[in-house]
């Protein structure tokens, strides 16, 4: 089975711009999680979709924005980008279940300036 | 107080000795706990999964979990060099969201 894939790998953007990232999960996983890891707060939850629902969000402010699929793809979106955004973000897909292992993507890393 | 702590490390310790992490959560229901291993520039991949008090094994890696302490471990027998990484400590915390600690470093000295 193919992995979890992020697109794109790498971005550099300026302040107050906007960004969209996107993971495609492994085939027959319906729930896709995002996080973002920073070397100072480590790895910390923005979200959750399963079948197109946000079930479960993290406390970021609401420039972090995301989506899901019917095909269970899922994209995320930062708006009025800061110098703070500068993160590896990463996409973790499962079957949903609690149990579930999540998988992570190899991440997208985004640099702000 | 964090949801779920780790100590930071770097643990150091020599080829093959045992390698003992530890981890604390702080929601009493949480009921799915997952040791992932990161290594420098690459993304997190599962190392165990523990749902149950008690020990679970697999070749040379144990993870234990007492729900009554709120305390996961992870021992790695025989450590090698190439187990050399973060390893981080993650718990399902219910509505599914989960909560990882910040992860420990670990050092194997050949």
């Amino acid at each position: 089975k193919a992995g979890v894939t992020q697109t794109p790998r790498y971005l550099i953007k300026t302040r107050g711009q906007q960004v969209t990232l996107s993971c495609s999960p492994i085939s027959g996983h319906r729930s896709v999680s995002w996080y973002q890891q920073t070397p100072g707060q480590g790895l910390q939850f923005l979200f959750e979709y399963f079948s197109e629902t946000q079930r479960n969000k993290g406390n970021f402010p609401g420039r972090f924005s995301g989506r899901q699929f019917s095909n269970s793809r899922s994209e995320m979106n930062v708006s009025t980008l800061e110098l703070g955004d500068s993160a590896l973000y990463l996409c973790a897909s499962s079957l949903g279940t609690a149990e579930g292992t999540q998988y992570f993507g190899p991440g997208t890393r985004l640099l702000v300036l | 107080q964090k949801e779920v702590e780790q100590n930071s490390g770097p643990l150091s310790v020599p080829e093959g000795a045992i390698a003992s992490l530890n981890c604390t959560y702080s929601d009493r229901g949480s009921q799915s706990f997952f040791w992932y291993r990161q290594y420098s520039g690459k993304s997190p991949e599962l190392i165990m999964s523990i749902y149950s008090n008690g020990d679970k094994e697999d070749g040379r890696f144990t993870a234990q979990l007492n729900k009554a302490s709120q305390y996961v471990s992870l021992l790695i027998r025989d450590s090698q060099p190439s187990d050399s990484a973060t390893y981080l400590c993650a718990v399902e915390t219910g509505g599914f969201k989960t909560i990882f600690g910040a992860g420990t470093r670990l050092f194997v000295k050949a």
